[in-house]
């Protein structure tokens, strides 16, 4: 079974400071790992995805994010957080060797919030 | 069109009512997806459609809860007899496929019910 942790309920940061969001993954092979976020009463929008390949991946919005296998793990950063960044990310994970490769399951979500 | 739209955005019904939740996904992808997001928690899977048969419902909490997707474009969510424990924000996604294709997701429908 596939699953996902974000262990941090909450993440505050100040303006101009680094922000990481973290997520580890469970899965019996190698994963399909994306980043969302949701702004309130909004859909989920898509931040950056890790297929294979450079282990840093980078996306929308100045989004990066470093796969690391050994750790399970996939975090989400940005180096510079601005106060439009304030909003619930979610780690979502695939497992393309399984028979349900379609399926794709989120952590619980880390609320950001960046002060001005 | 250029996203996925959900309809109604918001719907408050009483126990007991029947309710119907409608997505129409990006013109051309063939997998679409029904996900529940309680408060404060993730997107949970119901269903999954490739085309227009239900490729996976094992999501689905019961049997009040039915999906279909008859042309394999505008899929509805059906949910008999509504319970309290039905309100959260229903999620529908589209994507080219499966496998490595991200998930375009609509707004979503708030359900609540009293």
């Amino acid at each position: 079974a596939q699953s996902v942790a974000q262990p941090e309920d909450q993440v505050n940061v100040a303006e101009g400071n680094p922000l990481t969001v973290k997520c580890t993954y469970s899965v019996s092979g190698n994963p399909y790992l994306f980043w969302y976020v949701q702004y309130p009463n909004r859909g989920l929008q898509f931040l950056l995805k890790y297929i294979t390949g450079d282990n840093l991946v980078k996306g929308s919005y100045g989004f990066e994010a470093e796969f690391n296998k050994s750790q399970t793990s996939f975090h989400l950063k940005k180096p510079s957080a601005l106060v439009s960044d304030s909003a619930l990310y979610f780690c979502a994970v695939r497992d393309p060797s399984s028979s349900n490769d379609y399926k794709l399951s989120f952590g619980a979500g880390t609320t950001v919030t960046v002060r001005a | 069109g250029a996203g996925v739209s959900q309809t109604p955005s918001n719907k408050v019904t009483e126990k007991g009512k029947y309710v119907e939740l409608r997505c129409d996904p990006i013109s051309g992808h063939t997998a679409l997806y029904w996900y529940r997001q309680s408060l404060g928690q993730g997107p949970e899977f119901l269903i999954y459609f490739q085309g227009t048969g239900a490729a996976d419902d094992s999501g689905l909490p019961n049997d009040r809860f039915f999906a279909v997707r008859p042309e394999g474009s505008v899929s509805t969510l059906k949910i008999q007899r509504t319970e309290r424990g039905d309100s959260a924000m229903y999620l529908c996604a589209s994507s080219y496929r499966s496998g490595a294709n991200v998930l375009t997701f609509g707004a979503g429908s708030r359900l609540t019910v009293l």
